[in-house]
């Protein structure tokens, strides 16, 4: 299996702030990488797929990026809106689908 | 683009099963439908996927043997059977679609809890 690990598992942040978060695999998984962004009570809501493409209607101030093993996801000036908790996930092999443990952003 | 409504929430007792729902706005036989829970505090586990055209299924080998998922093309709806619930399966469960290989998880249903307990 393919194990994914977010850091930082939580993270203190201004509005405005420069965000990144980092998803390492435990091998390789090109560029099979989404980030999905949760919020309390909802659904997941896909921000980035194959590493670095921005999904429809997401904002600007997310982007992603790296492949094989290392990916991040930054966001350039974080927003009140964006205080939430990321998951990436890796979908390399269609058989098996893992995701990171989260990372939670809280206002500082 | 397609909207995905779950069935609502379930109590179940430990040992019985539970089928949830799952109704596409406009039923399409490409992609993937898939499941995925989240117990209360924790983080996403992807349970498997079914094919909408063929009705091919895979699953995470911790459920193989516990879960099935089906299809009824005629009212557009997909379902995930869980068998042998126990409290560890208290969990929202979603639905969610994949339009294409490299398109990871598109839409998402709004969940399903399930509650197990005596």
């Amino acid at each position: 299996d393919i194990q994914m690990t977010q850091s930082p598992s939580t993270l203190s942040a201004y509005v405005g702030d420069r965000v990144t978060i980092t998803c390492r695999a435990s091998q390789s998984v090109n560029s099979w990488l989404a980030w999905y962004q949760q919020k309390p009570g909802k659904a997941p809501k896909r921000l980035i797929y194959k590493a670095s493409s921005l999904a429809s209607g997401v904002p600007s101030r997310f982007s992603g990026s790296g492949s094989g093993t290392e990916f991040t996801l930054t966001i350039s000036s974080l927003q009140p809106d964006d205080f939430a908790t990321y998951y990436c996930q890796q979908y390399k092999s269609y058989f098996l689908y893992t995701f990171g443990q989260g990372t939670k952003i809280e206002i500082k | 683009q397609v909207q995905l409504v779950q069935s609502g929430a379930e109590v179940k007792k430990p040992g019985a099963s539970v089928k949830v729902s799952c109704k596409a706005s406009e039923y399409t036989f490409t992609g993937y439908y898939n499941w995925v829970r989240q117990a209360p505090g924790q983080g996403l586990e992807w349970m498997g996927w079914i094919n909408p055209n063929t009705g091919a299924t895979n699953y995470a080998q911790k459920f193989q043997g516990w879960v099935t998922m089906t299809k009824d093309t005629s009212i557009s709806t997909v379902y995930m059977d869980l068998s042998r619930l126990t409290s560890d399966d208290t969990a929202v469960y979603y639905c969610v679609y994949a339009s294409g290989t490299d398109s990871a998880f598109d839409i998402w249903g709004q969940g399903t809890m399930v509650t197990v307990s005596s």
